[in-house]
């Protein structure tokens, strides 16, 4: 069973531009959260969805934005890039809502210039 | 406020050894803790968990202990082998609306053989 991919998985920007990144779940998957991980602050949560829906968002500013497919595949969005939003974003995907246990892909590395 | 705290950035432990990762926690509402290792390049990968009605649980080499009382949790890994090499992630589950997971920072392992 393939595992999670997310695309691209290196991307640079400048400020101010916006960017999307894609996360693929696990066939069966109907869940997927997305994590911002930034060196010495862990992994913070960004949101969650299932069957299209948002769950529930993480505490950041309105420029993250997220969508899901009716294949559950997922895009966020960040408009208006900062320096600081340069980071390892992850998604992970489970069956279900509830995060018993999570799979997550690769990551992609934004880098702000 | 971080919720969730791991204390020390780094350890190093000789192979064979017992390896012992900690991690604090402030919310007494969380009902569910994972561990995940997260190896470089890579997403982080699920290792172990514990639901919060128990105070150990389990799997092999790794065995994963809650203290309610003082909101603590550990891992211990024996005998920890150079494999085990990775930046290791606890995790707390929230209840109600805020059923998200939420990260410490990190711990890195270093086995040395």
């Amino acid at each position: 069973k393939a595992g999670v991919t997310q695309t691209p998985r290196y991307l640079i920007k400048t400020r101010g531009q916006q960017v999307t990144l894609s996360c693929s779940p696990i066939s069966g998957h109907r869940s997927v959260s997305w994590y911002q991980q930034t060196p010495g602050q862990g992994l913070q949560f960004l949101f969650e969805y299932f069957s299209e829906t948002q769950r529930n968002k993480g505490n950041f500013p309105g420029r993250f934005s997220g969508r899901q497919f009716s294949n559950s595949r997922s895009e966020m969005n960040v408009s208006t890039l900062e320096l600081g939003d340069s980071a390892l974003y992850l998604c992970a995907s489970g069956l279900g809502a509830g995060y018993n246990e999570q799979f997550f892909g690769p990551g992609t590395r934004l880098t702000v210039l | 406020d971080q919720q969730v705290k791991q204390n020390s950035p780094s350890l190093s432990v000789q192979e064979g050894r017992i390896s012992i990762l900690n991690c604090d926690y402030t919310n007494s509402m969380f009902d569910y803790f994972l561990w995940y290792k997260k190896y470089p390049a890579e997403g982080p990968t699920f290792l172990i968990s514990i639901s919060s009605i128990k105070d150990k649980n389990e799997d092999g080499r790794f065995t994963v202990f809650l203290n309610k009382s003082a909101k603590h949790l550990s891992l211990h890994i024996v005998p920890s082998q150079p494999g085990d090499s990775a930046v290791y992630f606890c995790a707390a589950r929230g209840t109600g609306s805020a059923r998200q997971l939420t990260f410490g920072s990190g711990t890195q392992l270093t086995v040395l053989p």
